[in-house]
């Protein structure tokens, strides 16, 4: 049972226009969850976080929303460039655990 | 942050045969991660190792197939052992200091 869903598997975008990728979880348990984007033959790297007692987190473009109610989290890339086409995750960890329960993931294609 | 070199970054192995991949941390960091990630799936996390102490293993990994060492701070090998074509996955170290931090990934391909 996948407890991070991230159900669309691909995303295209214009560049300049925003860029809005989604992630569910099922787990209440989750308080604490981060963006992470991947570049083919590269690790994921870090993007940004937020704790489950913020619900907007923002730095430079990028922005996570989290809904507890809903067990949704969103972020938004505004405004969207090419550089930005990369594979992005969507992960969330509990309590004092340190490890990552990740979602499938989300091709970001910004189309120049 | 911190950085993770991983190596080898791909390799193809017969099956049967055991592979040993690397992960050096330029810093201390008390967990480390391995995750798989098979094709067209999310990341799956193998074990945590901590130096010190055997890893502990998820639901449906074990030693026997995936030893860890964790022999100080700063250096973890994972042994992807008796390969079949069903261990074809990429592998990932990552460390953990505030936000985890992950190695650039082996791309491992089983003939």
């Amino acid at each position: 049972d996948q407890q991070v869903k991230q159900n669309s598997p691909s995303l295209s975008v214009q560049e300049g226009r925003i860029s809005i990728l989604n992630c569910d979880y099922t787990n209440s348990m989750f308080d604490y969850f981060l963006w992470y984007k991947k570049y083919p033959a590269e690790g994921p790297t870090f993007l940004i976080s937020i704790s489950s007692i913020k619900d907007k987190n923002e730095d430079g473009r990028f922005t996570v929303f989290l809904n507890k109610s809903a067990k949704h989290l969103s972020l938004h890339i505004v405004p969207s460039q090419p550089g930005d086409s990369a594979v992005y995750f969507c992960a969330a960890r509990s309590g004092s655990a340190r490890q990552l329960t990740f979602g499938s993931g989300t091709q970001l294609t910004v189309l120049p | 942050s911190a950085v993770i070199s991983q190596k080898p970054s791909r390799d193809i192995c017969q099956r049967g045969t055991s592979l040993t991949i690397q992960c050096q941390v330029d810093s201390q960091v008390t967990m480390m991660f391995w995750y798989r990630q098979q094709p067209g799936q999310s990341l799956t996390l193998i074990a945590t190792a901590n130096q010190g102490s055997e890893a502990t293993y998820e639901s449906g990994f074990v030693i026997d197939k995936f030893p860890i060492s964790r022999p100080n701070l700063t250096f973890s090998t994972l042994t992807v052992s008796n390969m079949s074509p069903e261990d074809s996955s990429i592998y990932l170290c990552s460390g953990e200091t505030g936000e985890a931090f992950f190695g650039q990934g082996t791309r491992l391909t089983v003939v």
